[in-house]
Parts: C-alpha cells; structure tokens; sequence
C-alpha cells in the first residue's frame, strides 16, 4: 500500500516550452501533496504544499508563476514547469500524505521525474 | 528553525561491515524523526521512523533511538550488504505543527562485495 507515481519518469524538452509532471496516489487519498527539487549528490529542496482544492503553498524563493501546481482531485497533483529554461533541469520529486488506510505521520514518496531542458 | 545535520559522505564499507551514519538535529518540541533511503535513480522510501524519546524505529536490519538528551537518532545496521548501497537522508517533521519534512543533506554509502 501506500504507493505513489509520477509521470513521466524523464522528459527532454527545448528551452521556451512547458512541461507538464504528474503526481498520483494509486491507493490512498492524498490530502496534502509535496513537491521537492532534488539536485545532483544534494538533499531535497521542498518547492511547494498542496492541499486539495486549494492554492499551494510555495516556499521563499520558489517562483509561483514559474512553478505551476495544481492539486485538483484526491489522488492528482500536477507540476508545470512552465517556460523552462536549462537551469531548470533537476529531478522532481512529489510525496503524499494521507488520513485513512495509510500512516498519517508519513509522506511516501514517488519515484521522481527527471528534466532536462536542452 | 529546525534543522537536520548529518555525517558527511560518501561512507564505503566492505560486506558485512557494521554501519553507523550519525544524525542530530535542532528543533523546538518534540519532532518525529525519520530516515530515508534513496536507490539510484529513485525516490525516496521511508526506511524507519521514531515519534517520541526513547523510541526505537527499526526495519530491514536498520535501527535508529530518538535521544532527546543528545538530540540525535543515529542510524545503525550490524551487518551491511551491496544492495544497501543508496543515499541515506535523515528528516524531521515538527510535532503539532507544519507537514513539511526538513531533511539533512544525506550520506551516500557503497558497500564492496
């Protein structure tokens, strides 16, 4: 139980254009959802917190308009990396938490996306 | 603020070597302590976790104490393999308060057969 995907596990795009991460809980109900960006040999940088049905809460420095995440059902939460640049290029990390059927204490992690924008 | 500070890696070990990664952290209250572990080109999977003093999280040969009086929850293992080979993070999550997880920067360990 308690498993999380993401989708696509790797995508290359050209610099200007938008990309689309998916982030889904496939037994549980996700009510909160959590994106991190990881970069190379270093820790986790947490993005942003989604809440079903509502606006995500993003951390000191990461860019709203930039990062767009969108939490619309229970068990989908959507990272848009929208004009994307090479800097962008990292791995993208998404986690959950739920109430029923799961820890409550836990985010589980999906197996994260890497981008890379040429 | 909370913080997580771990050993710095990479570690190597040979098979069957014992294995300590040591983590402390700072925090108000009384956190809940996880680590993590991250195969290459994963995600992260929770490995163990403890939400209160003197408690013991353990899973797959690996254990770790929450030590209120050091602040730490070192990670232990007696007998390492080659497929323990991974990044290893150490988090925290503040008791009563936000969701987040604040992680420590990891420590990479090989294991040599």
């Amino acid at each position: 139980g308690a498993v999380v995907s993401q989708h696509p596990s790797w995508v290359i795009c050209k610099s200007g254009t938008s990309v689309k991460i998916e982030c889904r809980s496939l037994d549980f109900q996700a009510t909160t959802m959590f994106w991190y960006r990881q970069f190379p040999k270093q820790s986790l940088m947490l993005m942003a917190t989604s809440n079903e049905g509502s606006k995500a809460t993003y951390e000191q420095g990461v860019e709203k308009d930039k990062f767009l995440i969108n939490h619309a059902s229970l068990t989908l939460s959507t990272l848009t990396v929208t004009s994307a640049h090479p800097e962008d290029s990292s791995f993208y990390i998404c986690s959950a938490m739920g109430l029923a059927g799961v820890d409550q204490e836990t985010q589980y992690f999906g197996p994260g996306t890497r981008l890379l924008v040429l | 603020g909370n913080s997580v500070t771990q050993m710095e890696g990479p570690v190597t070990l040979s098979e069957e070597a014992f294995l300590t990664i040591n983590c402390t952290y700072t925090a108000t209250g009384y956190p809940s302590l996880f680590w993590y572990v991250q195969y290459p080109g994963e995600g992260l999977q929770l490995l163990l976790k403890a939400t209160k003093a003197d408690d013991k999280g353990s899973n797959k040969g690996f254990e770790a104490t929450y030590r209120k009086e050091t602040t730490s929850f070192h990670l232990e293992k007696g007998s390492v393999q080659v497929s323990d080979s991974a990044v290893y993070f150490c988090a925290l999550r503040k008791y009563g308060g936000s969701e987040k997880l604040v992680f420590g920067k990891g420590t990479k360990l090989t294991v040599n057969p």
